[in-house]
């Protein structure tokens, strides 16, 4: 079956500071890559997305590449805000069902 | 445009008890979906369904029921609550085709003591 690997937290930073959560999956098939970000008390909202090899989903001056030959998909920020504090999911969807797989999540936090 | 909505927002059961998590979207979509996410955790696909009539297991379904009567609402029924199902609960839509995400509700927070 599918699954995701997220790169362990909880992360601190500083503000303006460079960040890089490190994603990588197993899949069948060609699935859709994507990243979700969870606010505090709320439901998760998609970051960005890609579609095939080589594709760059790009949101908030955040960014993300598909690598098919490392499988991998990478979230990277040049310079986070204290208002990018969140948990970040990674996630594949493949199947006719459509069915979204998760990595477990990174707990974001960047301090003043 | 209201998305996808979920209720109640916090639940408080006793153990044995039973109830209905509301799940209701008005994008026309197809696919809905009932996740489960535990402290620390990704989420887990407890059921989704295809279709209005259709309706399939996933990950974590023990313990949970649905249905499909219509396009927009999708309910998880909990049978004699259990501790083991203190978790935030997500339901989530998605269009048929396309590389599109998920719209996930807002959640619903339910603690069984």
């Amino acid at each position: 079956g599918n699954s995701v690997t997220q790169m362990e937290g909880p992360v601190t930073l500083s503000e303006e500071a460079f960040l890089t959560i490190n994603c990588t999956y197993t899949a069948t098939g060609y699935p859709s890559l994507f990243w979700y970000v969870q606010y505090p008390g709320e439901g998760l909202q998609l970051l960005l997305k890609a579609t095939k090899a080589d594709d760059k989903g790009s949101n908030k001056g955040f960014e993300a590449t598909y690598r098919k030959e490392t499988t991998s998909f990478h979230l990277e920020k040049g310079s986070v805000q204290v208002s990018d504090s969140a948990v970040y999911f990674c996630a594949i969807v493949s199947g006719s069902a459509r069915q979204l797989t998760f990595g477990s999540g990174t707990q974001l936090t960047v301090l003043p | 445009n209201a998305g996808v909505t979920q209720t109640p927002k916090f639940r408080i059961l006793k153990i044995g008890q039973s109830m209905t998590l509301q799940c209701t979207q008005d994008m026309n979509h197809n696919y809905m979906y009932w996740y489960r996410q535990d402290p620390g955790m990704g989420l887990k696909l407890i059921y989704y369904s295809v279709g209005a009539g259709i309706t399939d297991k996933g990950e974590v379904p023990n313990g949970y029921n649905v249905s499909r009567s219509t396009t927009e609402d999708f309910p998880l029924r909990l049978e004699l609550a259990a501790p083991s199902q203190t978790s935030v609960y997500f339901c989530a839509s998605s269009q048929d085709r396309g590389p599109y995400g998920y719209t996930f509700g807002s959640g619903t927070r339910l603690t069984v003591v």
